[in-house]
Parts: structure tokens; C-alpha cells; sequence
């Protein structure tokens, strides 16, 4: 079956805009999470949907923000973007419902470089 | 709150040698534990998980972990390391009580095996 799909794969924007990225789960699954990831922080939790509700956040500004659409299907957004915003942005898509099964699939990340 | 520690940021290793790369954790509840690798420009592929059972996980490409309750440690192991082993690892957890709760990364360690 299909992985977890990120769009784009790579984005250059300049400091002020805004950017959304894209993640598509893998078939079934209906919780979707966000990290951020860069050299000197490692792997931060942004925040996790789970059937269109946001079920948990990290601790991140205001300017981050997501959503999930009834196919399952999220997008983050980063509102007037900052230097600092330049990472890798990766989508976990999670099976089961918090069980012992639950597990994280992740896809390849968008790349995000903030000029 | 829960929390991953991987205390090296880097393990060198010779080709052939059995390497080790380490773990702790804290959760309150039952831990869930998971082992991922990435390597350069892609997101982070699954390697294991530990859930209950057996204190002795095995998992893809011949490695293995050891979850240590009383040392709060699941250390990642394989008994003769690879060049193309070579990446980024980070261990992760998630508190199996009381509902589902988010997945904690570790900082990462990165992996060199020297030929």
C-alpha cells in the first residue's frame, strides 16, 4: 500500500511569508502528527490530529498551525515565517488508536529553507 | 511528562565490531518504546519497538534492543556493524497508560561505521 506522502518535497520562502505543507496518510489511517527537525533542536513535536481534531499540541507559537480534513489528509502552516522555521518538516502517520499497535509511519519530509 | 535521553551525539564503530547505541527513558505509566533510523534527506524509517513481553526486541536489518527496566534503558545493539549502517538513530517512547499520549524522540545519535 501507498507510504506517507509529503508535498512539496523542498520550499524556499522569504521571511515574512507564509508557507503550508501537505501530508497524505497512509490508507486507514486517521491520526496524523507534525515534527520539526533541525540540527540543533532534534525531532520537535508540533502537534497531532486524530479524525479532524487536534488532539495534541507541542509547544510552538501561535504562527504554527494545522488541520485535518475528513479524508485524513493534514496541512501545517507557518504563518509570517522566520529564519529560525528553516528545518525539516516530517508527517508521522500513526496507526491504531493509542493501543500496542499504534505506530508512526513517517514520510520523506518537506524541507524548509527560510531566506 | 515523559522523556528520551540518548547521551551521544555520535558512536564510532570499525566495520565488524558490534555496536551499541544508547537509551533511557522516563514515563510514568507503561513504556512504549521504538527505535528509528534516518538516513540523509529522508524521513525516519522504523526499526523496532518494544511494547511488553520479552526484554529482548529484535527488529530490521539485524538489530536488536534490550529493554532494561530497572536501568530505565532500551539500548540499541547489533552483534557486527555495517558501513551502510550509517545514519542517523533515535530512540523514542510513548507512556502506554491512560489513553493515547504522544511519541517523545530522543535527540539522535548519529552512527558512523568505519570500513
Amino acid at each position: 500500500k501507498a507510504g506517507v506522502t509529503q508535498t512539496p518535497r523542498y520550499l524556499i520562502k522569504t521571511r515574512g511569508q507564509q508557507v503550508t505543507l501537505s501530508c497524505s496518510p497512509i490508507s486507514g489511517h486517521r491520526s496524523v502528527s507534525w515534527y520539526q527537525q533541525t540540527p540543533g533542536q532534534g525531532l520537535q513535536f508540533l502537534f497531532e490530529y486524530f479524525s479532524e481534531t487536534q488532539r495534541n499540541k507541542g509547544n510552538f507559537p501561535g504562527r504554527f498551525s494545522g488541520r485535518q480534513f475528513s479524508n485524513s489528509r493534514s496541512e501545517m502552516n507557518v504563518s509570517t515565517l522566520e529564519l529560525g522555521d528553516s528545518a525539516l518538516y516530517l508527517c508521522a502517520s500513526i496507526s491504531g488508536t493509542g493501543g500496542a499497535r499504534t505506530e508512526a509511519f513517517f514520510g520523506q519530509g518537506t524541507r524548509l529553507t527560510v531566506v | 511528562a515523559q522523556s528520551v535521553a540518548q547521551p551521544e551525539d555520535q558512536v564510532n564503530v570499525a566495520e565488524g565490531n558490534p555496536l551499541t547505541v544508547k537509551c533511557t527513558y522516563s514515563v510514568s505509566g507503561n513504556p512504549y518504546l521504538f527505535w528509528y533510523v534516518q538516513y540523509p534527506n529522508r524521513g525516519l524509517q522504523f526499526l523496532l519497538k518494544y511494547i511488553t513481553g520479552d526484554n529482548l526486541v529484535k527488529g530490521s536489518y539485524g538489530f536488536e534492543a534490550e529493554f532494561n527496566k530497572s536501568q530505565t534503558s532500551f539500548h540499541l545493539k547489533k552483534p557486527s556493524a555495517l558501513v551502510s549502517d550509517s545514519a542517523l538513530y533515535f530512540c523514542a517512547v510513548r507512556d502506554g497508560t491512560g489513553g493515547y499520549q504522544k511519541v517523545t524522540f530522543g535527540t539522535g545519535t548519529k552512527l558512523q561505521v568505519i570500513p
